[in-house]
């Protein structure tokens, strides 16, 4: 079982839709959450943390379920450059090495 | 935020040969760095964990003996691929820690392509 599991998409949808992604981690000990944003052939680049009261950026709304170790991403209103990779990240528990574990990325397209 | 450089940003080489990848923390002092490859359609996985003035930590699967990792100060750490093959052709990419355990910041990455 991966460590952080996400559906790969790819996920097309038309601007201005409303879009969710989903990811569930394996480690409970983990205390750190966040999404990163990596568009092609380019590093990856800090979306927003997450927290347990959820959290909102704008167009971007952050949830945790640390119950069910579960986190979301919503993204309201796409648009075009919203057009990415979406990496659900989450420390390593179990160092204190500040050690972040990748999950595999949901591809988003936006289409016109 | 806090700047982190790579170099060289790609790279190409034959087989056998040796290169390096510099990652450099711009405006701040990192104690940590983090050394990540990713193949096409994957993540990101660490390959080792890099702390200045002492060997670094490397990830089960990675061969410290190929993989050379060098952090002489605060700002500067280099991955030294050693007899590179195609199989090591992927994107290498660095990252430092700010002080705060948590907060990485990414260096743009290195694309070595291996003949």
């Amino acid at each position: 079982r991966k460590e952080v599991e996400q559906d790969p998409g790819p996920f097309n949808v038309p601007e201005g839709a409303t879009v969710a992604f989903n990811c569930t981690y394996s480690n409970s000990a983990s205390q750190s959450f966040f999404w990163y944003r990596q568009d092609c052939r380019k590093e990856p680049k800090l979306l927003m943390s997450v927290y347990s009261s959820g959290n909102e950026d704008g167009r971007f709304t952050a949830q945790l379920n640390r119950a069910s170790q579960y986190i979301s991403l919503l993204i309201r209103d796409s648009k075009l450059s919203d057009s990415a990779t979406y990496l659900c990240v989450v420390n390593d528990g179990s160092s204190n090495t500040g050690k972040l574990i990748f999950g595999q990325g949901t591809t988003l397209q936006v289409k016109p | 935020g806090a700047v982190v450089s790579q170099h060289p940003s790609r790279v190409i080489c034959k087989s056998g040969t040796s290169v390096k990848i510099e990652c450099r923390s711009l405006d701040f002092q990192a104690t940590t760095m983090f050394w990540y490859r990713q193949f096409p359609k994957q993540s990101l996985m660490l390959m080792a964990t890099s702390n200045e003035g002492s060997k670094a930590t490397y990830e089960q699967g990675v061969e410290k003996d190929k993989f050379l990792i060098n952090h002489a100060s605060l700002t500067l750490s280099t991955l030294t691929v050693t007899s590179a093959h195609p199989e090591d052709s992927s994107f290498y990419i660095c990252s430092a820690n700010q002080g705060r355990l948590d907060t990485q910041y990414f260096g743009p990455g290195t694309r070595l392509t291996v003949l």
